[in-house]
Protein backbone atom coordinates (compact mmCIF):
# COMPACT_ATOMS: atom_id res chain seq x y z
CA UNK A 1 0.00 0.00 0.00
CA UNK A 2 1.97 3.13 -1.19
CA UNK A 3 0.23 6.26 0.58
CA UNK A 4 2.07 8.95 -1.15
CA UNK A 5 2.26 8.26 -4.82
CA UNK A 6 4.67 10.17 -7.16
CA UNK A 7 4.80 11.24 -10.80
CA UNK A 8 6.33 10.75 -13.52
CA UNK A 9 8.97 8.10 -12.93
CA UNK A 10 11.46 10.25 -15.28
CA UNK A 11 11.58 13.80 -16.65
CA UNK A 12 13.65 15.58 -18.96
CA UNK A 13 13.45 19.05 -19.68
CA UNK A 14 15.65 21.28 -21.93
CA UNK A 15 17.75 24.16 -19.95
CA UNK A 16 15.66 27.18 -18.94
CA UNK A 17 12.36 25.41 -18.77
CA UNK A 18 10.06 24.38 -16.22
CA UNK A 19 10.10 21.13 -14.27
CA UNK A 20 6.82 19.82 -12.67
CA UNK A 21 6.86 16.72 -10.24
CA UNK A 22 3.32 15.60 -8.96
CA UNK A 23 2.62 13.72 -5.71
CA UNK A 24 -0.88 12.75 -3.91
CA UNK A 25 -1.09 11.23 -0.90
CA UNK A 26 -4.09 9.67 1.02
CA UNK A 27 -3.25 9.93 4.71
CA UNK A 28 -5.01 12.74 6.36
CA UNK A 29 -2.90 12.94 9.51
CA UNK A 30 -0.19 13.97 7.25
CA UNK A 31 0.96 17.34 8.51
CA UNK A 32 4.40 18.37 7.06
CA UNK A 33 5.16 17.93 3.44
CA UNK A 34 9.14 18.08 2.46
CA UNK A 35 10.67 17.93 -1.11
CA UNK A 36 13.93 15.78 -1.29
CA UNK A 37 16.63 16.32 -4.11
CA UNK A 38 18.97 12.98 -3.87
CA UNK A 39 22.70 12.90 -6.17
CA UNK A 40 24.03 9.38 -6.84
CA UNK A 41 26.23 8.24 -3.92
CA UNK A 42 24.72 10.85 -1.72
CA UNK A 43 22.04 11.09 0.71
CA UNK A 44 18.60 12.28 0.24
CA UNK A 45 18.94 16.51 1.24
CA UNK A 46 16.21 18.62 2.31
CA UNK A 47 15.00 20.82 -0.61
CA UNK A 48 11.45 23.16 0.46
CA UNK A 49 8.79 21.92 2.50
CA UNK A 50 4.95 22.89 3.37
CA UNK A 51 2.33 22.84 6.11
CA UNK A 52 -1.08 22.12 4.68
CA UNK A 53 -2.32 25.62 5.88
CA UNK A 54 -0.39 27.27 3.15
CA UNK A 55 -1.40 26.65 -0.53
CA UNK A 56 2.23 27.91 -2.06
CA UNK A 57 5.68 28.12 -1.20
CA UNK A 58 8.28 29.83 -2.96
CA UNK A 59 12.11 29.48 -2.62
CA UNK A 60 14.32 30.71 -5.70
CA UNK A 61 13.50 28.76 -8.59
CA UNK A 62 11.71 26.30 -6.31
CA UNK A 63 7.99 26.47 -5.38
CA UNK A 64 5.42 23.88 -3.57
CA UNK A 65 2.15 24.10 -4.86
CA UNK A 66 -0.29 22.66 -2.62
CA UNK A 67 -4.24 21.66 -2.80
CA UNK A 68 -5.49 20.55 0.60
CA UNK A 69 -8.88 19.39 -0.72
CA UNK A 70 -7.25 17.37 -3.45
CA UNK A 71 -4.68 16.09 -1.55
CA UNK A 72 -2.13 16.74 -3.94
CA UNK A 73 1.31 18.71 -3.86
CA UNK A 74 3.79 19.29 -6.78
CA UNK A 75 7.19 20.69 -7.13
CA UNK A 76 7.87 23.58 -9.70
CA UNK A 77 11.35 24.20 -10.73
CA UNK A 78 11.59 27.20 -12.64
CA UNK A 79 14.69 27.63 -15.07
CA UNK A 80 16.03 24.41 -14.95
CA UNK A 81 19.76 24.24 -14.78
CA UNK A 82 21.74 20.75 -15.85
CA UNK A 83 23.21 21.27 -12.11
CA UNK A 84 19.24 20.52 -10.70
CA UNK A 85 19.47 16.75 -12.92
CA UNK A 86 19.50 14.31 -9.86
CA UNK A 87 16.28 12.31 -7.96
CA UNK A 88 13.66 14.15 -6.42
CA UNK A 89 11.22 12.64 -3.86
CA UNK A 90 8.14 13.96 -2.17
CA UNK A 91 7.24 13.42 1.23
CA UNK A 92 4.69 13.31 4.09
CA UNK A 93 4.84 13.29 7.45
CA UNK A 94 3.38 12.66 10.44
CA UNK A 95 4.03 12.98 14.23
CA UNK A 96 4.78 9.13 15.94
CA UNK A 97 2.99 8.82 19.29
CA UNK A 98 5.77 8.33 21.12
CA UNK A 99 8.41 10.89 19.47
CA UNK A 100 10.41 11.58 15.84
CA UNK A 101 8.18 11.65 12.64
CA UNK A 102 7.35 9.10 10.67
CA UNK A 103 8.31 10.07 6.59
CA UNK A 104 6.60 8.30 4.02
CA UNK A 105 8.17 9.03 0.68
CA UNK A 106 6.87 8.98 -2.95
CA UNK A 107 9.22 6.75 -5.51
CA UNK A 108 10.94 9.01 -6.58
CA UNK A 109 11.57 11.79 -9.98
CA UNK A 110 14.86 10.89 -11.98
CA UNK A 111 15.12 14.67 -13.34
CA UNK A 112 17.69 15.60 -16.18
CA UNK A 113 18.56 18.50 -17.23
CA UNK A 114 19.48 18.92 -21.07
CA UNK A 115 21.47 21.53 -22.47
CA UNK B 1 28.32 17.68 5.03
CA UNK B 2 24.66 17.48 6.99
CA UNK B 3 25.87 16.70 10.04
CA UNK B 4 24.90 12.93 10.04
CA UNK B 5 28.32 10.58 9.44
CA UNK B 6 27.82 7.17 8.57
CA UNK B 7 29.96 4.02 8.53
CA UNK B 8 31.03 2.33 6.71
CA UNK B 9 30.22 4.10 3.33
CA UNK B 10 30.34 0.82 1.74
CA UNK B 11 29.73 -3.23 3.05
CA UNK B 12 30.08 -6.49 1.16
CA UNK B 13 29.18 -8.85 3.94
CA UNK B 14 28.16 -13.08 3.32
CA UNK B 15 24.87 -14.38 4.36
CA UNK B 16 26.80 -16.05 7.70
CA UNK B 17 28.51 -12.74 8.80
CA UNK B 18 27.62 -10.10 11.35
CA UNK B 19 28.00 -6.57 11.15
CA UNK B 20 27.43 -3.33 12.22
CA UNK B 21 26.64 -0.05 10.88
CA UNK B 22 26.90 3.22 12.68
CA UNK B 23 25.79 6.49 12.49
CA UNK B 24 26.65 9.30 14.56
CA UNK B 25 24.40 13.10 14.21
CA UNK B 26 26.18 16.41 15.51
CA UNK B 27 22.83 18.62 15.24
CA UNK B 28 21.65 18.13 18.80
CA UNK B 29 18.69 15.95 17.87
CA UNK B 30 16.74 13.95 19.87
CA UNK B 31 15.11 11.59 17.25
CA UNK B 32 17.43 9.36 15.11
CA UNK B 33 15.88 6.94 12.18
CA UNK B 34 17.22 4.01 9.85
CA UNK B 35 15.64 3.60 6.53
CA UNK B 36 16.45 1.91 3.81
CA UNK B 37 16.41 2.62 0.03
CA UNK B 38 16.14 -0.15 -2.69
CA UNK B 39 16.48 0.39 -6.51
CA UNK B 40 13.08 1.00 -7.88
CA UNK B 41 11.50 0.80 -4.57
CA UNK B 42 10.42 4.32 -2.15
CA UNK B 43 12.47 4.83 0.70
CA UNK B 44 11.39 2.15 3.71
CA UNK B 45 11.34 3.97 7.24
CA UNK B 46 12.65 0.80 9.48
CA UNK B 47 13.23 1.79 12.94
CA UNK B 48 12.85 5.67 14.94
CA UNK B 49 14.77 6.48 18.44
CA UNK B 50 13.21 9.55 20.14
CA UNK B 51 15.51 10.40 23.25
CA UNK B 52 16.84 6.44 23.13
CA UNK B 53 13.95 5.15 23.40
CA UNK B 54 12.09 3.34 19.83
CA UNK B 55 8.92 4.96 19.24
CA UNK B 56 8.73 2.91 15.41
CA UNK B 57 9.22 -0.48 14.22
CA UNK B 58 8.21 -1.06 11.03
CA UNK B 59 7.68 -4.60 10.86
CA UNK B 60 11.64 -5.07 9.87
CA UNK B 61 12.66 -8.85 10.03
CA UNK B 62 14.46 -9.43 13.38
CA UNK B 63 18.36 -10.02 11.51
CA UNK B 64 18.07 -6.16 11.56
CA UNK B 65 18.43 -5.22 15.47
CA UNK B 66 19.39 -1.16 16.47
CA UNK B 67 21.15 0.03 18.94
CA UNK B 68 20.75 3.67 20.49
CA UNK B 69 22.93 3.99 23.16
CA UNK B 70 22.60 8.06 23.59
CA UNK B 71 20.44 10.79 20.93
CA UNK B 72 23.77 11.07 19.15
CA UNK B 73 24.86 7.58 18.38
CA UNK B 74 22.78 5.17 16.29
CA UNK B 75 23.77 1.64 15.40
CA UNK B 76 22.04 -1.24 13.08
CA UNK B 77 23.17 -4.79 13.82
CA UNK B 78 23.37 -6.89 10.83
CA UNK B 79 23.47 -10.78 11.16
CA UNK B 80 22.31 -13.44 8.74
CA UNK B 81 21.02 -11.30 6.01
CA UNK B 82 19.83 -12.82 2.84
CA UNK B 83 20.87 -11.25 -0.87
CA UNK B 84 17.48 -9.34 -0.80
CA UNK B 85 18.64 -7.32 1.93
CA UNK B 86 21.26 -5.77 0.03
CA UNK B 87 20.03 -1.61 -0.46
CA UNK B 88 21.63 1.47 0.73
CA UNK B 89 20.98 2.03 4.38
CA UNK B 90 20.38 5.75 5.69
CA UNK B 91 20.23 7.21 8.94
CA UNK B 92 18.67 10.78 9.27
CA UNK B 93 17.84 12.53 12.40
CA UNK B 94 15.16 15.40 13.31
CA UNK B 95 14.35 17.89 16.38
CA UNK B 96 11.71 17.15 18.00
CA UNK B 97 7.88 18.48 17.35
CA UNK B 98 7.69 21.62 19.51
CA UNK B 99 11.19 22.46 19.38
CA UNK B 100 12.20 23.59 16.23
CA UNK B 101 12.24 22.55 12.77
CA UNK B 102 10.76 19.20 12.02
CA UNK B 103 13.24 18.60 8.96
CA UNK B 104 14.95 15.15 8.75
CA UNK B 105 18.94 15.20 7.80
CA UNK B 106 20.08 11.75 6.21
CA UNK B 107 23.67 11.34 6.24
CA UNK B 108 25.11 9.77 2.88
CA UNK B 109 24.29 6.35 3.55
CA UNK B 110 25.88 2.87 3.66
CA UNK B 111 25.74 0.93 0.60
CA UNK B 112 25.30 -2.84 1.48
CA UNK B 113 25.81 -6.33 -0.65
CA UNK B 114 25.00 -9.32 0.79
CA UNK B 115 26.79 -12.07 -0.79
Amino acid sequence: QQQVKQSPQSLIVQKGGISIINCAYENTAFDYFPWYQQFPGKGPALLIAIRPDVSEKKEGRFTISFNKSAKQFSLHIMDSQPGDSATYFCAASAILTGGGNKLTFGTGTQLKVEL
Amino acid sequence: ETGVTQTPRHLVMGMTNKKSLKCEQHLGHNAMYWYKQSAKKPLELMFVYNFKEQTENNSVPSRFSPECPNSSHLFLHLHTLQPEDSALYLCASSQRPGQGPTEAFFGQGTRLTVV
